[in-house]
């Protein structure tokens, strides 16, 4: 069946450092695939999305682009923030299906 | 514009209680779907409703049940609850059944079971 694997947390960085958080995917066919975030008590917000082989998602200087070839859709951001602190969670989604997590990555941002 | 609307935010019930909850889904939008969040199994989907109708399910028992309102409004029931189900329960709102419109997701409700 369908299934996303994340890399494992906490990940703990300084401020200003390099992220990225591993995502790879298991599907048939061509998933639309999701970044999630989830700060403290809240609900999920989408943070970017990618729809074919090839896209390139991006927003507030994350970035995740989507590799077929390696059923891929790592997130990166070149430059971390506290503010930057929360659980992201790796999605994908078919037509007629459901949205299907990973297990979150926790990252940790200290200035 | 409003977001996607649950209630309550916070339920404590004992086990073997039944509790409902409720979801209100950004104006417009006609499809909502619920999921349950634990530290343990992490995001697991429950299932989704479109226009009143339940069109995707996913694999928990019958306690579980939902539906969904003219208005888009919608509720799930969970009865005869066990200590498990203790969870933040989200809902997610989208504007129809193209998986490119992606879903808003609400702040959820927080159930504990004792």
């Amino acid at each position: 069946g369908n299934s996303v694997t994340q890399m494992e947390g906490p990940v703990t960085l300084s401020e200003e450092a390099f992220l990225t958080i591993n995502c790879t995917y298991t599907a048939t066919g061509y998933p639309s695939l999701f970044w999630y975030v989830q700060y403290p008590g809240e609900g999920l917000q989408l943070l970017l999305k990618a729809t074919k082989a090839d896209d390139k998602g991006s927003n507030k200087g994350f970035e995740a682009t989507y590799r077929k070839e390696t059923t891929s859709f790592h997130l990166e951001k070149g430059s971390v923030q506290v503010s930057d602190s929360a659980v992201y969670f790796c999605a994908l989604i078919k037509a007629g299906t459901a949205l299907i997590f990973g297990k979150g990555t926790t990252l940790s941002v200290s200035s | 514009k409003a977001g996607v609307t649950q209630t309550p935010r916070y339920l404590i019930k004992t086990r073997g209680q039944q509790v409902t909850l409720s979801c209100s889904p950004i104006s417009g939008h006609r499809s909502v779907s619920w999921y349950q969040q634990t530290p343990g199994q992490g995001l697991q989907f429950l299932f989704e409703y479109f226009s009143e109708t339940q069109r995707n399910k996913g694999n928990f028992p019958g306690r579980f049940s939902g539906r969904q309102f003219s208005n888009s409004r919608s509720e799930m029931n969970v009865s005869t609850l066990e200590l498990g189900d203790s969870a933040l329960y989200l809902c997610a709102s989208s504007l129809g059944q193209q998986i490119n419109y992606g879903y808003t997701f609400g702040s959820g409700t927080r159930l504990t079971v004792v």
